[in-house]
């Protein structure tokens, strides 16, 4: 299947300064990208969806603001959370989607970035 | 997206096949039901996707009910490996369609 990376797989910041996720899809080219995050225990929340030129749509009670998504290629999303706190430690994830499986429409994810907040 | 229900936790013996049910009583005549899994600290992984008709693939089996209202993931042959949580998931299968995650079956395959 179609490989998704993500980079740093980890990393700790201190409370106050931002820290930037990439999502890569490396084998096709991916007009849309997901964001999630997952808190211990807990499921996958969806974030927002990346739409390559143009602007995310964020799901609701998720800040804009504090979570910048730029979509700047057909293989390259990020996400920026802005200064960040305690509570912003979590695992985030991306997925992506193959436009070419046509039917299948299946999501391809990322290994995930834990980030945790000091 | 349909709501689906499953069981928080199984267990299931090594090599025997694991079952794994879902709930979506309210699935739409256009929804496929999809299933991905959780291992610990990774992304989640396809594993299978139906519309009505049983599936089956080099990962799994997928069952589906008549009336659309149920259905079985079947790991023939558990291995320790498959020790996941398991995400039963109805969405449509066109445009941009978000997943969205339940809580899922923590599967534990045991020795």
């Amino acid at each position: 299947g179609a490989v998704v990376s993500q980079h740093p797989s980890r990393v700790i910041c201190k409370s106050g300064t931002s820290v930037k996720i990439e999502c890569r899809s490396l084998d096709f080219q991916a007009t849309t990208m997901f964001w999630y995050r997952q808190f211990p225990k807990q499921s996958l929340m969806l974030m927002a969806t990346s739409n390559e030129g143009s602007k995310a749509t964020y799901e609701q009670g998720v800040e804009k603001d504090k979570f910048l998504i730029n979509h700047a290629s057909l293989t390259l999303s990020t996400l920026t959370v802005t200064s960040a706190h305690p509570e912003d430690s979590s695992f985030y994830i991306c997925s992506a989607r193959d436009p070419l499986t046509g039917m299948r429409n299946e999501q391809y994810f990322g290994p995930g970035t834990r980030l945790t907040v000091t | 997206d349909a709501k689906t229900t499953q069981p928080p936790s199984m267990d299931c013996a090594e090599g025997r096949a694991a079952n794994l049910p879902c709930n979506h009583s309210t699935i739409s005549g256009n929804e496929y039901v999809y299933w991905y899994r959780q291992i610990h600290s990774q992304g989640p992984q396809y594993i299978i996707h139906g519309l009505k008709n049983n599936e089956t693939n080099e990962m799994a089996s997928l069952i589906i009910t008549e009336d659309r209202k149920s259905s079985t993931l079947i790991l023939p042959h558990a291995t320790l490996r498959d020790t996941a949580v398991y995400y039963c998931i109805v969405r449509g299968n066109f445009g941009n369609e978000k997943l969205t995650f339940g809580t899922g079956t923590r599967l534990t395959i045991i020795p």
